[in-house]
């Protein structure tokens, strides 16, 4: 079965702390695809990144950084110096061929309060 | 390019009413996503489409639940005889062919009195 789960439903920090957001995931498949997506206040969910499982190199964007780590089916997200801009709701997600067909499987989210 | 677009940003309706939502994709993009979100909870996969193959339907949760999608554009969801627990945010995403990652419109919400 595919499963994401977020561990963590809701943090709050004060702006300038950094924070890292876990999502620890599940499935068989071989080759799969894990995703990031925000879904701020507006409610339109803003795709972040993908990763495929067969790079776990790390990736930095600016302030997003995210460590890719198979052996304990990991994908966390640190945001670095944190800005009241990234108050959002955090999405994990992995892609999953399920009954022939290819879907988003989501965790539940992470609510990220950052607070001025 | 313009993103997914959706319609009505936000509906109100009776219980036992009918409804429909209107999602139109990316041009270009053959995938089209339904997704539901309850108030504070992650998103619940309904109905996939890809060109001109059948739907995966297999998220539908009751016969209430119906899509359709002419060819690779416009999309609607139709909820039938609307119930208070369908109340929720409906939300559409696209994908290119050859891509994993999903486009997403910024939802119809639904709120049934």
């Amino acid at each position: 079965a595919q499963k994401v789960t977020q561990a963590q439903t809701e943090i709050s920090v004060v702006e300038k702390e950094d924070v890292t957001l876990d999502c620890v995931y599940e499935t068989r498949d071989t080759t799969y695809y894990l995703f990031w997506y925000k879904q701020p206040p507006s409610g339109e969910l803003v795709f972040l990144i993908r990763r495929n499982s067969f790079d776990e190199q790390n990736e930095i964007s600016g302030r997003y950084s995210w460590n890719f780590q198979k052996s304990t089916s990991s994908f966390n997200f640190t945001i670095t110096a944190s800005q009241v801009v990234d108050s959002a709701v955090y999405f994990c997600a992995l892609s999953a061929i399920i009954q022939g067909a290819q879907k988003l499987v989501f965790g539940q989210g992470t609510r990220l309060t950052i607070n001025p | 390019g313009a993103g997914v677009s959706q319609s009505p940003s936000n509906k109100v309706t009776e219980k036992g009413k009918d409804v429909e939502l209107r999602c139109d994709p990316i041009s270009g993009h053959t995938a089209l996503y339904w997704y539901r979100q309850r108030l504070g909870q992650g998103l619940e996969f309904l109905i996939y489409f890809q060109g001109n193959s059948a739907p995966d339907k297999s998220g539908l949760p009751s016969d209430r639940f119906s899509a359709e999608r002419t060819g690779e554009s416009v999309s609607t969801l139709t909820i039938q005889r609307t119930q208070q627990e369908d109340s929720a945010v409906y939300l559409c995403a696209s994908r290119r062919p050859g891509g994993r990652e999903q486009y997403f419109g910024p939802g119809t919400r639904l709120t049934v009195t």
